[in-house]
């Protein structure tokens, strides 16, 4: 079935760095736009980031442009979060979710936690 | 950013009433080349990651049963859940994709 499947999550400093991924399967992943949206313990949703289907597009929220970068490597059904200068803000759980452009998130992980401290 | 704000932050309502989730953007997210809202709709339930409901502001996600509806257009949307089941605790978000993406801050359903 379609699955995403976040990992790379854990405990890092301040000013640290951090590469998250996500596996896909059971869709053509080169099809897809693909984000990442991280949710901060009891808050709200936030979108970070989003790359286009042959990575030529990305797009960052303000909050994390400079600082994380986006990739996908289509031939491993995979997708890419380095966090550098990583802030206590940034602490949070982060979902890669398919991105249907221009539409919405139709498929999620079930994430992955990122502690700053 | 547009930004989205949602209301109330909270609501209870009782088990078989209707609940109205208000969710207004900063700008307008009608896509006039094709006369569509760019709003969707989610549901988190807790320790889970989000649900698609709606998008297009009214068109439901296959499988989402038909006592959730979206509608609006231009700034101002709604999420109404027709009869509350106990199922449908969760918080529930809006979502803009007309500029990057924005979420609302999110509305709680409470019984």
């Amino acid at each position: 079935q379609v699955r995403l499947v976040e990992s790379g999550g854990g405990l890092v400093k301040p000013g640290g760095s951090l590469r998250l991924s996500c596996a896909a399967s059971g869709f053509t992943f080169s099809d897809y736009y693909m984000s990442w949206i991280r949710q901060a313990p009891g808050k709200g949703l936030e979108w970070i980031s989003y790359i286009s289907s042959s990575s030529s597009d990305t797009n960052y929220a303000d909050s994390v442009k400079g600082r994380f970068t986006i990739s996908r490597d289509n031939a491993k059904n995979s997708l890419y979060l380095q966090m550098n200068s990583l802030r206590v803000e940034d602490t949070a759980v982060y979902y890669c979710a398919r991105d249907v452009t221009p539409n919405a998130f139709d498929i999620w992980g079930q994430g992955t936690m990122v502690t700053v401290s | 950013d547009i930004v989205m704000t949602q209301s109330p932050d909270s609501l209870a309502v009782s088990l078989g009433e209707r609940a109205t989730i208000n969710c207004k953007s900063s700008q307008s997210v009608l896509y006039s080349s094709n006369n569509e809202n760019y709003i969707a709709w989610y549901q988190q339930k807790p320790g889970q990651p989000p649900n698609l409901l709606i998008y297009w502001a009214s068109t439901r996600e296959s499988g989402v049963p038909d006592r959730f509806s979206g509608s609006g257009s231009g700034t101002d949307f709604t999420l109404t859940i027709s009869s509350l089941q106990a199922e449908d605790v969760a918080v529930y978000y809006c979502q803009q994709y007309y500029s990057r993406r924005t979420f609302g801050q999110g509305t709680k359903v409470e019984i």
